[in-house]
């Protein structure tokens, strides 16, 4: 059982270059999100989703766009990448309900220059 | 705003010493989920322990156990017995509903031989 699966796991950019993380899981779980980590800040929500076809911004949306097509995968797009962007992204998914804990992938590095 | 308050950025104690580590929170939800989540060096985030706000009984898992104070809205965890492999960024984290966690700055803890 892989649980979610994030790739890459290091990726350096330069300015103004776009990307996309992926994040799949195999779970079946509903719910799935981004968070990014910055020193200091903990995990801060980006983008999340309920279910395939459903998408919601978090508490740091800008510079990022998500879709949900499929419940396994939860992508997150990079349009035009700023060094404020560097980071530790991780992505979590969860069943429904409060109880539910969130599973997460091993995370990207992710260094813009 | 729901916050999530951990006031201890460092902690290190001896191996074999108990450790408690502070976490606060703010909301106005009666109920909701509280987790403790554990990220060693290798940058996985692992489920320590959770606890329903609803449960009166604190929640223990082996060496780990929580104060949970809903009125003070504390909720501390203490490591008992501690060893070198609880070396460890411990993160504090609320979730007020099915979906979001909110979490707390985290707190670095180093097991010393």
């Amino acid at each position: 059982n892989a649980g979610v699966t994030q790739t890459p796991k290091f990726q350096v950019l330069k300015t103004g270059q776009s990307m996309t993380l992926q994040c799949a899981q195999d779970m079946n779980h509903e719910y799935m999100s981004w968070y990014r980590q910055d020193p200091g800040m903990g995990l801060r929500l980006i983008h999340y989703s309920v279910g395939a076809g459903i998408t919601d911004q978090g508490e740091v949306p800008n510079g990022y766009n998500v879709s949900r097509s499929t419940t396994e995968d939860f992508p997150l797009r990079l349009l035009s990448a700023a060094p404020s962007q560097t980071s530790v992204y991780f992505c979590a998914s969860s069943g429904t309900g409060m109880r539910q804990p969130q599973h997460f992938g091993d995370g990207t590095r992710l260094s813009i220059l | 705003a729901q916050t999530v308050t951990q006031s201890q950025p460092e902690m290190s104690v001896q191996e074999a010493e108990t450790v408690t580590l502070s976490c606060t929170y703010d909301t106005s939800e009666n109920n909701y989920y509280l987790f403790w989540y554990k990220q060693p060096p290798s940058r996985q985030m692992i489920l320590v322990i959770r606890q329903e706000a609803y449960k009166q009984q604190n929640a223990t898992e082996n060496r780990f156990s929580v104060n949970f104070q809903k009125a003070a809205k504390s909720f501390s965890l203490k490591i008992s017995d501690s060893q070198l492999g609880d070396t460890a960024m411990y993160f504090c984290a609320f979730k007020p509903g099915a979906q979001k966690l909110v979490f707390g700055q985290g707190t670095r803890l180093t097991i010393n031989p």
